[in-house]
């Protein structure tokens, strides 16, 4: 069954420090979507992005992160320099367009538990 | 806004029937979604609802109401296995497809 892989599952890095974290979503879906989620906290949108664009994002996702589509297989967040309170797990989804077989449900990556100290 | 609310704790019977309610921001609106999170796992997909009424799948049933901005999550027969967060999420028209804060099911045999 195709999955959503994301690396790393965990990254232990400096206040201050650029992360990037990498998925790749399922071949053949056209949305992909960064979330994050605090130990014991709720599942927060951070940005959603279709047609090589950013189509929505949140009030969490300022001008420390970044994403990009390099290429036709990965989806990757940029945080520039990180924050004590960007210490989060990170989900990377995607999902097919709605209708057809599919019902559009997001598809969710194992995760990137990211530590910042 | 984007307010999705629903219960943050609810506890049931092994067997029973419980039902997680959800209300949500109605402009905007493109699909009501339901996911089961287990503690230290992403979330997995459960049901969906685009159009009002009941979508039944195995012991999971979903309702939509969309010009009340609510829907509801059946889980019947309840299993130990159940014990999760269960998550209700609203797609908009830009995508975003957005969490409410989850409801932790204790079940109890």
């Amino acid at each position: 069954e195709p999955e959503v892989t994301q690396t790393p599952s965990h990254q232990v890095t400096q206040m201050g420090q650029e992360v990037i974290l990498r998925c790749v979503p399922i071949s053949n879906h056209l949305y992909f979507y960064w979330y994050r989620q605090i130990l014991g906290q709720k599942v927060e949108f951070l940005v959603s992005f279709y047609n090589n664009e950013i189509s929505e994002k949140s009030e969490i996702f300022d001008d420390q992160f970044s994403v990009e589509r390099p290429d036709g297989s990965n989806f990757t967040l940029k945080i520039r320099s990180t924050k004590l309170e960007d210490s989060a797990m990170y989900f990377c989804a995607s999902r097919a367009p709605l209708g057809g077989r599919a019902p559009g449900e997001l598809f969710f990556g194992e995760g990137s538990r990211l530590t910042v100290l | 806004g984007q307010n999705i609310d629903q219960p943050t704790e609810m506890t049931a019977t092994e067997g029973a029937i419980v039902q997680i309610n959800c209300t949500y921001q109605t402009s905007g609106f493109n699909g009501l979604f339901w996911y089961q999170q287990h503690a230290g796992e992403a979330p997995t997909f459960l049901s969906y609802n685009v159009l009002d009424g009941l979508e039944e799948k195995g012991r999971f049933s979903s309702f939509l109401s969309r010009s009340k901005g609510y829907s509801y999550l059946l889980l019947k027969e309840l299993q130990m296995k159940d014990s999760a967060s269960y998550l209700c999420a609203r797609l908009g028209n830009n995508n975003d497809m957005r969490f409410g804060a989850g409801t932790r099911l204790t079940v109890k045999p």
